[in-house]
Parts: C-alpha cells; sequence; structure tokens
C-alpha cells in the first residue's frame, strides 16, 4: 500500500473551510484514497473515498490531483464537532486478500470558535 | 438503520485473564475486521473475517484469537492479558463490492470496547 504524509496538526475558524492536505507519491493506479476521521475516543467514521475523480458527499468534498499523487479533504463549513483526527489512507483491494486498512498518524484539525 | 454494535463497551480485567469481546455487523455486511488502538497511536490490525473464514491477520500473537459465526457476528478473544492489551478493541464491518479487477470496500467502524487491564 502506498504510504501517505499528512500534516500532525492544523486550525480552522468556525463557518471557514478546512483544507486537509494528504501526500501519497506513490500511489498505484487500482488503490483508492479513503478518508476518515476519528473524534475523541469513537470509533473511526468514514468520510469519503474516490480514485482519479473528484467527489462529494453531504460530508466533505475529496479533490485528487491529476497525477493522483496527492488529494485534499474539504469541509465547506467547519463547526466545533468537526475537531478529530483525520486519516488519509491508500488501499488497493485485491480478490482474496486481507482488505485492511493501515493507518498513519493523521491530522488532527482544531476548530477554533 | 442500526450501524456496527460492540459489547461491552468498557471492560476492567486483570493480568493473566482472559476476555471475548463481542461484535455485531452492520445488516448485509458479511465482513468483519478488529482493530486495536493503543493511546495516542492509531488503529492498528488484528484480524480480517469473510464468510466465517480468517482472510488475514496482523501482527499479533496467538494469544489474540477470533471467530466469525453464520449470522456474521464476531467475537475477539485474548488469552493471558498483559498490561500492554490495554486499548480501545474497535470492530468494522464491510461490504466489498467489485470495481474492474479489484475491489472497493468501506469499513464501517463501531463505538469500541475500551479494555483495560491492571
Amino acid at each position: 500500500d502506498a504510504k501517505t504524509t499528512q500534516p500532525p496538526s492544523m486550525d480552522c475558524a468556525e463557518g471557514r473551510a478546512a483544507n486537509l492536505p494528504c501526500n501519497h507519491s506513490t500511489i498505484s493506479g487500482n488503490e483508492y484514497v479513503y478518508w476518515y476521521r476519528q473524534i475523541h475516543s469513537q470509533g473511526p467514521q468514514y468520510i469519503i473515498h474516490g480514485l482519479k475523480n473528484n467527489e462529494t458527499n453531504e460530508m466533505a468534498s475529496l479533490i485528487i490531483t491529476e497525477d493522483r499523487k496527492s488529494s485534499t479533504l474539504i469541509l465547506p463549513h467547519a463547526t466545533l464537532r468537526d475537531t478529530a483526527v483525520y486519516y488519509c489512507i491508500v488501499r488497493l483491494f485485491s480478490s482474496g486478500s486481507a482488505r485492511q486498512l493501515t493507518f498513519g498518524s493523521g491530522t488532527q484539525l482544531t476548530v477554533l470558535p | 438503520d442500526a450501524g456496527v454494535t460492540q459489547s461491552p463497551t468498557h471492560l476492567i480485567k486483570t493480568r493473566g485473564q482472559h476476555v471475548t469481546l463481542r461484535c455485531s455487523p452492520i445488516s448485509g455486511h458479511k465482513s468483519v475486521s478488529w482493530y486495536q488502538q493503543v493511546l495516542g497511536q492509531g488503529p492498528q490490525f488484528i484480524f480480517q473475517y469473510y464468510e466465517k473464514e480468517e482472510r488475514g491477520r496482523g501482527n499479533f500473537p496467538d494469544r489474540f484469537s477470533a471467530r466469525q459465526f453464520p449470522n456474521y457476528s464476531s467475537e475477539l478473544n485474548v488469552n493471558a492479558l498483559l498490561l500492554g492489551d490495554s486499548a480501545l478493541y474497535l470492530c468494522a464491518s464491510s461490504l466489498a463490492l467489485k470495481s474492474g479487477a479489484a475491489y472497493q470496500e468501506t469499513q464501517y467502524f463501531g463505538p469500541g470496547t475500551r479494555l483495560l487491564v491492571l
């Protein structure tokens, strides 16, 4: 699986967009980019995933660069409840093999009032 | 719809004891994965089960074992508990979707069981 690099921490003002970067320069063609977040002492929460195209759902948008070597998770209007550790995970799921997620250190996002 | 459920929510054991943690997946999901999260670190993969068969195992000692039942629920067992086994144990269920030659699989996590070993 491709290794990911994320900044250890970021701050964002409440109501503003939070842009969380992730570098995955060794990503291969069939590897998906997944984003999860973990609010203190809770289980990780799935946010969004993508392969090549930009994706948007009710929680966030995922922007993947054309060369797929980096991506950005965008929370359009951050609230205090978005304060969490955000994990960017790159994973190739192949038939017959274990499909575990490999979590790195993530980015601690703090939304400030 | 009910999400992934885990029981118990909290547990206190002493060294040398054994523990059984339980997980019920989202309805329709046939795969269950177990993760251990030590304080200050990201979750670490322990096991994955699919259709009652072990599909993969992480770098954990044989004291850790698991099984999946016909209704796809799962148990994680840890024998001879050590202080270092104190952690949040997470269960995730998933439904694999084939996309061309590859699969994509979104794992949904439960709230976890917090185990404290004294």
